[in-house]
């Protein structure tokens, strides 16, 4: 079925430090995954993507590594600043009659502290 | 920069009224969303609409659920009887195409009383 989660629903690191965020999948068909950012009274906001053929993709301070084996996805975020704390979801996305629906994981709350 | 906006930020109503929330998405987008996300929880699918019609909806989108765009700009989504339940925060999401990046609006919060 369709099923996305998070490990960890809360994290804290030190301002300048990397975090990593976790999140598991168990649609083995899914081949895109996605991961946003929602601040405090936001709607989500795309961070970066990655397709089911590639196993890495970096952008601005931000990885995300896909394991598909054990379907895992994690996003790293490097040199962490205060801008950064936010709940962070993945999803996965499918596209039906041509149209796309993302399912949402849990979300992870990623304060930094000072 | 364009983006997605919605009204109202704050919607309360009574139980078993109408409410209808509204969306402007990006002007050249082609496909919409809505999903909503109640307090503490995961963001969820509702229904997703192109070429006006509806092409995918979820198992919460039942028939007290509708959506329209009624002009060229303009996407709502209404709920005819307003349970408790479906107090929550809707959000609004446009993308040029099926495969590309969805755009999300601030949400309009709806709190059913």
């Amino acid at each position: 079925g369709e099923s996305v989660g998070l490990h960890l629903p809360t994290l804290s690191v030190q301002e300048g430090d990397n975090s990593i965020i976790n999140c598991a999948y168990s649609n083995s068909a899914s081949d895109y995954f996605i991961w946003y950012k929602q601040e405090s009274g936001k709607g989500p906001q795309f961070i970066i993507d990655i397709r089911s053929n590639m196993d890495k993709r970096q952008g601005q301070r931000v990885t995300v590594l896909l394991n598909k084996t054990v379907k895992h996805l994690s996003l790293q975020i490097a040199a962490t600043q205060p801008g950064d704390s936010a709940v962070y979801f993945c999803a996965e996305r499918t596209l039906i009659q041509g149209a796309q629906k993302l399912v949402f994981g849990q979300g992870t709350r990623l304060t930094i502290n000072p | 920069e364009p983006e997605v906006t919605q009204t109202p930020s704050h919607q309360v109503t009574q139980m078993g009224q109408e409410v209808i929330l509204r969306c402007v998405p990006i002007s050249n987008h082609l496909y919409f969303y809505w999903y909503r996300q109640i307090l503490g929880q995961k963001v969820e699918f509702l229904v997703s609409f192109y070429n006006n019609e509806i092409s995918e909806k979820s198992e919460i989108f039942d028939d007290q659920f509708s959506v329209e765009r009624p002009d060229g700009s303009n996407f709502t989504l209404k709920i005819r009887s307003t349970k408790l339940e479906d107090s929550a925060m809707y959000f609004c999401a446009s993308s040029p195409h099926s495969y590309n990046e969805q755009f999300f609006g601030p949400g309009t919060r709806l709190t059913v009383l």
